[in-house]
């Protein structure tokens, strides 16, 4: 069965370090998100990817935060520098297209020391 | 008050039982809903995508949507010990130009007894 891989599993940084995750979705899923979630919370949309194009990054804050997805299939979220209060899981998913089910990785959980 | 709202739980039910797991929302756009079960440390499963108003039905799981009342439900019939886990609400709009990230409930943990 096709997943969503993510790498690494796990990190643990010291603050103002720069973090880098990355996101390789489901075979010819043109959309890819990226998400953050708290734990306790639900997760909370930081970018929405059609192809290699930003959809919506309303909610990624720039000053901290990019993403790419140079080729319209893999995609990395960076992160510089980390704060305290970036410690969360990091998880992208995947859709055929917006509008369809959207299929989630197993995250990325970050720790900032 | 936030978008969606679902109750944290925890639900603790005896195995067999019949379990409803709600979310009510406030965005009347809304188009989309899903929900999606979450085993600790693990990432999001979807197990039902359904489109405006009506029923969907998938082995021992329905989704129910009302939009209306802006209220979705999820029901596990003959609940088993595997299905403990957190169970989250998520829904969306589509807008023209093709956002679609979905707004998430809380979650509700979930405990089914042997």
């Amino acid at each position: 069965e096709a997943e969503v891989a993510q790498s690494p599993r796990y990190k643990i940084t010291e603050k103002s370090q720069a973090v880098a995750f990355w996101c390789d979705p489901i075979s010819g899923h043109a959309t890819l998100y990226w998400y953050r979630q708290i734990l306790g919370q639900g997760p909370e949309l930081l970018v929405q990817f059609q192809d290699e194009s930003v959809v919506d990054d309303s909610q990624l804050p720039k000053d901290r935060f990019s993403a790419e997805r140079l080729k319209g299939v893999d995609s990395t979220l960076k992160i510089q520098p980390a704060e305290l209060g970036d410690s969360a899981m990091y998880l992208c998913a995947s859709s055929f297209s917006a509008g369809t089910g959207q299929y989630f990785g197993p995250g990325t959980r970050l720790t900032v020391t | 008050q936030k978008e969606v709202e679902q109750d944290p739980g925890p639900l603790s039910v005896p195995e067999g039982a019949i379990v409803s797991l709600n979310c009510t929302y406030s965005n009347s756009a809304f188009q989309y809903f899903m929900w999606y079960r979450q085993y600790s440390r693990k990432g999001p499963e979807l197990l039902m995508y359904t489109y405006s108003s009506g029923n969907k039905e998938d082995g021992r799981f329905t989704a129910q949507v009302d939009k209306s009342s802006k209220y979705i439900s999820l029901f596990i019939r003959d609940s088993q010990p595997s299905d403990s886990a957190t169970y989250l609400c998520a829904m969306s709009e589509r807008s023209g130009g093709g956002a679609d990230g979905l707004t998430f409930g809380k979650g509700t943990h979930l405990i089914i007894q042997p």
